[in-house]
């Protein structure tokens, strides 16, 4: 059964440091998202990317971050500066339609 | 903004049922789900409901949604220890393109 992968599955960074976090979509899906749920508080909906562009961010989505499909496969979030509160577990999730998004198994980003 | 709410914890002898509760404030909801998170796992689907349905089944599962109280409900008859997880109610809005509005999780115990 086709899944959504996602690497590293645990990255450690300094403050102020560049990551990218990487995400391989279900192959013939079109709509891609990122989420991130910080230690002990709810999944919270970070962006959405359909048709090579954002569609909706959230409000902590801010010039910090940005996303990129670079090829037909990859999917990748970056943070540019990060700052001790990005800790947090990040989730790709894509879908075929709008309406049944399937998660990866997420990325641990830790920053020191 | 939207808001979702679950208990937090919830323990069951193997062979009962569980059930899971979600309640939300946006009544524009089209699509209510229910994830399934193991031990260093992503967001398994578990099921979905449109919000026009009262009840979904699937095989041991059961989704009543109650749109006048805003409460959705996931059964799981005849529990198993590996049901043993946190269940996230989710509900997704926007058209489009969507994004999901997530609840606490329920820890879910099952004791053998």
């Amino acid at each position: 059964e086709p899944e959504v992968t996602q690497t590293p599955s645990h990255q450690v960074t300094q403050m102020g440091q560049e990551v990218i976090l990487r995400c391989v979509p279900i192959s013939n899906h079109l709509y891609f998202y990122w989420y991130r749920q910080i230690l002990g508080q709810k999944v919270e909906f970070l962006v959405s990317f359909y048709n090579n562009e954002i569609s909706e961010k959230s409000e902590i989505f801010d010039d910090q971050f940005s996303v990129e499909r670079p090829d037909g496969s990859n999917f990748t979030l970056k943070i540019r500066s990060t700052k001790l509160e990005d800790s947090a577990m990040y989730f790709c999730a894509s879908s075929r339609t709008a309406y049944e998004q399937y998660f990866g198994p997420g990325t641990r980003l830790t920053v020191t | 903004g939207e808001d979702v709410e679950q208990s937090l914890f919830l323990s069951v002898r193997e062979g009962d049922s569980s059930v899971i509760n979600c309640t939300y404030t946006d009544s524009s909801s089209t699509y209510l789900y229910w994830y399934k998170q193991e031990p260093g796992a992503g967001l398994q689907l578990l099921t979905y409901i449109f919000s026009n349905m009262d009840m979904k089944q699937d095989q041991r599962l059961t989704v009543l949604l109650n749109k006048k109280d805003k409460h959705l409900s996931l059964r799981i008859a005849d529990t198993q220890t590996g049901d043993s997880a946190i269940y996230f109610c989710a509900v997704g809005l926007g058209s489009g393109t969507y994004k999901y509005i997530f609840g606490t999780g329920t820890r879910l115990k099952v004791l053998a």
